[in-house]
C-alpha cells in the first residue's frame, strides 16, 4: 500500500516565481527518490536521497530529506516554463519491500 | 542503451476486444513493473515481476487483465474483454532489481495510451 503522501496536488505559478513540493511518510523512509513527468511523458528519475538530513541541488532544483527521515521536499529556485509538470516523489512501501509513489504535484508555469 | 520499449503507443479498441501490452525491459534488468495512470487515480502499480516471476499483482484490478513474463525481455499486459473504464495510460518500468527493490531506480517506457470506445 501507499505509504508516501504529497502536497499539493497542483500548483500554478508565475515564471520566476519558487516552487515546493512535499512528500511525508509516517514512517522512517530508508530512501526517498524524486521523478519528473513531463505532459505527455513518462516519469522519469531525478535523484534519490537516503541520508538523514541529506540535501542535494541539480541547477535550480533542491532536494532534501528531514532529519528524522519521514519527509522530503523538493524546491524549485525561479520556475520556468520547462519546468512544467508532474512532480512524484517514491519511497517504500508498508511492508518496505518494493517502491511506492506518491500522488505527485503537477506544476504549471506561467509565462 | 535503449530505454525500456512499448508498444503500441497508441490502441484504440471497442469494448469487448482483447487489447495485448507490449513491453522490452532494459538489458541486464530483473524487475519488471506494470502501472496504470489516470487523471483520477494518478500511478498506480499492477503488477510486479523479478526474474520473470510475479511477486506482487495484488494491484491487478480484475480478472480481466492479465499478465506475463515468459523470459528476460518480454512482458505483456492483456485485458480480455476491454472496458471504456480501461482508458488509461499504461507504462511499464524495469529496474535492475539485484538488491533491495525499495530502493532501485525505476526506468519507465513511454507508455501506452489507451482507448476504449
Amino acid at each position: 500500500g501507499q505509504q508516501v503522501m504529497q502536497i499539493p496536488q497542483y500548483q500554478h505559478v508565475q515564471e520566476g516565481e519558487d516552487f515546493t513540493t512535499y512528500c511525508n511518510s509516517s514512517t522512517t523512509l530508508s530512501n526517498i527518490q524524486w521523478y519528473k513527468q513531463r505532459p505527455g511523458g513518462h516519469p522519469v528519475f531525478l535523484i534519490q536521497l537516503v541520508k538523514s538530513g541529506e540535501v542535494k541541488k541539480q541547477k535550480r532544483l533542491t532536494f532534501q530529506l528531514g532529519k528524522e527521515k519521514k519527509n522530503s521536499s523538493l524546491h524549485i529556485t525561479a520556475t520556468q516554463t520547462t519546468d512544467v509538470g508532474t512532480y512524484f516523489c517514491a519511497g517504500p512501501n508498508n511492508a518496505g519491500n518494493m517502491l511506492t509513489f506518491g500522488g505527485g504535484t503537477r506544476l504549471m508555469v506561467k509565462p | 542503451d535503449a530505454g525500456v520499449i512499448q508498444s503500441p503507443r497508441h490502441e484504440v479498441t471497442e469494448m469487448g476486444q482483447e487489447v495485448t501490452l507490449r513491453c522490452k525491459p532494459i538489458s541486464g534488468h530483473n524487475s519488471l513493473f506494470w502501472y496504470r495512470q489516470t487523471m483520477m487515480r494518478g500511478l498506480e502499480l499492477l503488477i510486479y515481476f523479478n526474474n520473470n516471476v510475479p511477486i506482487d499483482d495484488s494491484g491487478m484490478p480484475e480478472d480481466r487483465f492479465s499478465a506475463k513474463m515468459p523470459n528476460a525481455s518480454f512482458s505483456t499486459l492483456k485485458i480480455q474483454p476491454s472496458e471504456p473504464r480501461d482508458s488509461a495510460v499504461y507504462f511499464c518500468a524495469s529496474s535492475l532489481g539485484a538488491g533491495d527493490p525499495s530502493t532501485d531506480t525505476q526506468y519507465f517506457g513511454p507508455g501506452t495510451r489507451l482507448t476504449v470506445l
